[in-house]
């Protein structure tokens, strides 16, 4: 049963406009969520996190919104660049037996394609 | 060096070789970890290792051993592995007893088992 699941396979938009992925988690126990980014032949870089006291994390050019009713998430990315072309995961964690290590179960990923 | 290294970058082994990984942690942290990346599937965890110690075994089987000498090394020993666990293995290394749980990853070794 995956846990954490991305529906979209992919993403394409156009360059300067909102990029927006979503995420959903089915596990109620998780309390913190995150989003990497990876470009081919390099691993998951970290992007953007939000705990689930919060609704909203902003970094730049990068938002996180956490809906914990509907245990939904979804980064928004604006104004998109080709650089942001890339895959990304979102990501989820929830302390393990009152341990304090930062078991993440991860989404299958969305390839994201911003043109010029 | 900085960040998380890992080699080799690619490794092809037939199924009766023996080979490891190796992942390398220059960031301070004190906990490391072996992802499975296959294709179309999320990240599995494989291992955990908290402050050198081996928290987390995820029904990996045997073939698969792996060793922390101290908490900035990390190895992947593979033995009489399967066409089946070619894959991308990823290490990654965090800072626990804080609040956050972000984990920084090594580039990754593509393994192929012919």
């Amino acid at each position: 049963d995956q846990q954490v699941k991305q529906n979209s396979p992919s993403l394409s938009v156009q360059e300067g406009r909102i990029s927006i992925l979503n995420c959903d988690y089915t596990n109620s126990m998780f309390d913190y969520f995150l989003w990497y980014k990876k470009y081919p032949a390099e691993g998951p870089t970290f992007l953007i996190s939000i705990s689930s006291i919060k609704d909203k994390n902003e970094d730049g050019r990068f938002t996180v919104f956490l809906n914990k009713s509907a245990k939904h998430l979804s980064l928004h990315i604006v104004p998109s660049q080709p650089g942001d072309s890339a895959v990304y995961f979102c990501a989820a964690s929830a302390r393990a037996g009152g341990t304090s290590y930062g078991k993440l179960t991860f989404g299958q990923g969305t390839i994201l394609t911003v043109h010029p | 060096e900085t960040g998380v290294t890992q080699t080799p970058r690619h490794l092809v082994m037939g199924m009766t070789n023996k080979k490891s990984l190796k992942c390398e942690q220059h960031l301070g942290h004190n906990a490391m970890y072996w992802y499975k990346q296959s294709a179309k599937k999320p990240l599995e965890l494989m291992f955990v290792y908290n402050f050198k110690e081996q928290t987390e075994n995820n029904s990996v089987p045997s073939r698969f051993s792996p060793e922390c000498p101290n908490s900035s090394h990390l190895f992947l020993h593979l033995h009489t592995l399967q066409p089946e666990d070619s894959a991308l293995y990823l290490c990654a290394s965090s800072q626990e007893g804080t609040n956050s749980y972000e984990q920084y990853f090594g580039p990754g070794t593509r393994l192929t088992v012919t």
